[in-house]
């Protein structure tokens, strides 16, 4: 079974200063997908960024940018230029396809807490 | 990306009641499913639901507790049957998007049960 493990319950980072947040997993496959939600305290889960594993480079969204590395099981999430809109639970995410049933696995970590900081 | 509503957005029930939550989607998908992020956690899946066949439902969940219809490709119902506090949460509808390996949120269902 995959696990994911976000080491970093709570985090905090000046407004306009650049936070990472940690994330690693566990997997024998070599096809999957890594993903970064956001959850604001409305409670909307919002997808952030998506990497796919078979790709070296790493994926970026405006402010929001993760350094992959697949030998290392590691995938954390740079945010730029913090904004206070960006106080948040992140989650970090792995998705294999299940065969068997048809469909895409999706596991959760447990999340980190960040607060920016006016 | 999908446009996910959910009905209702939050709810307190008695214990022994049930509560209906309702997903619906702006476009057709072939699964949908239903998750479970108690208080301070992480999210969990509860079942996924397929139009025209039963819901596959995780280990610790079962279909009398939890009973899910799925009677389109674009509609999908949740029921927490029986409540007691520990049902507590915020239930949540996702699908899969379009590009391979992407699923969405809708806004969630926050029940508190007293």
């Amino acid at each position: 079974a995959q696990t994911v493990t976000q080491s970093q319950p709570e985090m905090s980072v000046q407004e306009a200063e650049t936070v990472t947040l940690s994330c690693t997993y566990d997997t024998s496959e070599n096809n999957y997908y890594l993903f970064w939600y956001k959850q604001p305290p409305s409670r909307q889960m919002i997808l952030v960024i998506r990497q796919e594993a078979y790709k070296q480079q790493n994926a970026t969204e405006n402010r929001f940018s993760v350094n992959f590395q697949k030998a290392a099981k590691s995938f954390s999430l740079k945010i730029s230029d913090s904004q206070l809109g960006d106080t948040a639970m992140y989650f970090c995410a792995f998705m294999k396809h299940n065969s068997g049933a048809g469909s895409y696995q999706l596991t959760f970590g447990k999340g980190t807490k960040l607060s920016v900081i006016p | 990306s999908a446009v996910i509503s959910q009905k209702p957005s939050r709810d307190i029930c008695q214990r022994g009641t049930s509560l209906t939550i309702q997903c619906q989607v702006d476009s057709q998908v072939t699964m949908m499913f239903w998750y479970r992020q108690q208080p301070g956690q992480s999210l969990t899946l509860i079942a996924t639901a397929n139009q025209g066949s039963e819901a596959t439902y995780e280990s610790g969940f079962v279909i009398d507790k939890f009973p899910i219809s799925r009677p389109n490709l674009t509609f999908s119902t949740l029921t927490v049957s029986n409540m007691s506090p520990e049902d507590s949460s915020i239930y949540l509808c996702s699908v899969e998007g379009r590009l391979a390996g992407t699923r969405y949120f809708g806004p969630g269902t926050r029940l508190t049960v007293t």
